[in-house]
């Protein structure tokens, strides 16, 4: 069964700090993974979307890392500010029809 | 602002009540596709349309269904309501079918809570 799940459920840093969010999935075949950052109460938005073949990708302050083989991605918040508090939802597009295995999200909350 | 336009915004009804939600796509995009977020589960892939045709299903329960007409709106009819159904409903569009890495707009969102 297609799985995408993500660590920590939440988070809770200090603005300015960086962090890590984890996404490992079980989806097969394997086409592509994407971050999306979602606000409260608002639609999902894309923030990197990446290949087999692309090991990192940049948006700014966030750095998602794709390691296909042990089937694990990061994304690393650089220099947090308050803007940043969102559920960070890690999706992954793969099997029959490239559909779309969304993790549960991480909850990250920055404080002053 | 993704350029996805959803109504509406909320909706309030009751159990055994029938709605129906409409979603615009952004200019040019030809798939659309529909979500559910409820608090527990997260975002769950209910079904895509690409240029009017059904293209893929997930977990859309036998008491919904969708459509996409040829102006390329969508329509999410939801029937027999029951509490479970409560949640925020998402559209979505992408240009092509998504397989490869089409980025997908989401529109803002439709609250519906049944009483």
């Amino acid at each position: 069964k297609n799985q995408v799940e993500q660590s920590p459920q939440s988070l809770i840093i200090l603005e300015g700090k960086n962090c890590t969010l984890q996404c490992n999935y079980t989806v097969s075949p394997f086409s592509n993974l994407r971050w999306y950052k979602q606000d409260t109460g608002r639609g999902p938005v894309s923030l990197t979307i990446m290949t087999f073949s692309e090991n990192t990708k940049s948006n700014g302050r966030y750095t998602a890392t794709l390691d296909a083989d042990t089937k694990q991605s990061s994304l690393h918040i650089t220099a947090s500010q308050l803007s940043d508090s969102a559920s960070y939802i890690c999706v992954v597009s793969g099997g029959s029809n490239y559909k779309l295995t969304f993790g549960k999200g991480t909850l990250l909350t920055v404080n002053p | 602002d993704s350029g996805v336009t959803q109504t509406p915004k909320h909706l309030i009804t009751a159990t055994g009540q029938r709605v129906t939600l409409r979603c615009s796509p952004r200019s040019g995009d030809l798939s659309v596709y529909w979500y559910q977020q409820s608090l527990d589960q997260g975002l769950q892939f209910l079904i895509q349309y690409y240029n009017g045709e059904e293209r893929a299903k997930g977990n859309i329960l036998e008491r919904f269904s969708a459509q996409q007409f040829p102006d390329l709106h969508s329509e999410l009819n939801l029937s027999s309501l029951e509490l479970g159904d409560s949640a925020l409903y998402f559209c979505a569009s992408s240009p092509g079918t998504s397989g490869r890495k089409e980025t997908q707009y989401f529109g803002p969102g439709t609250r519906l809570l049944v009483l």
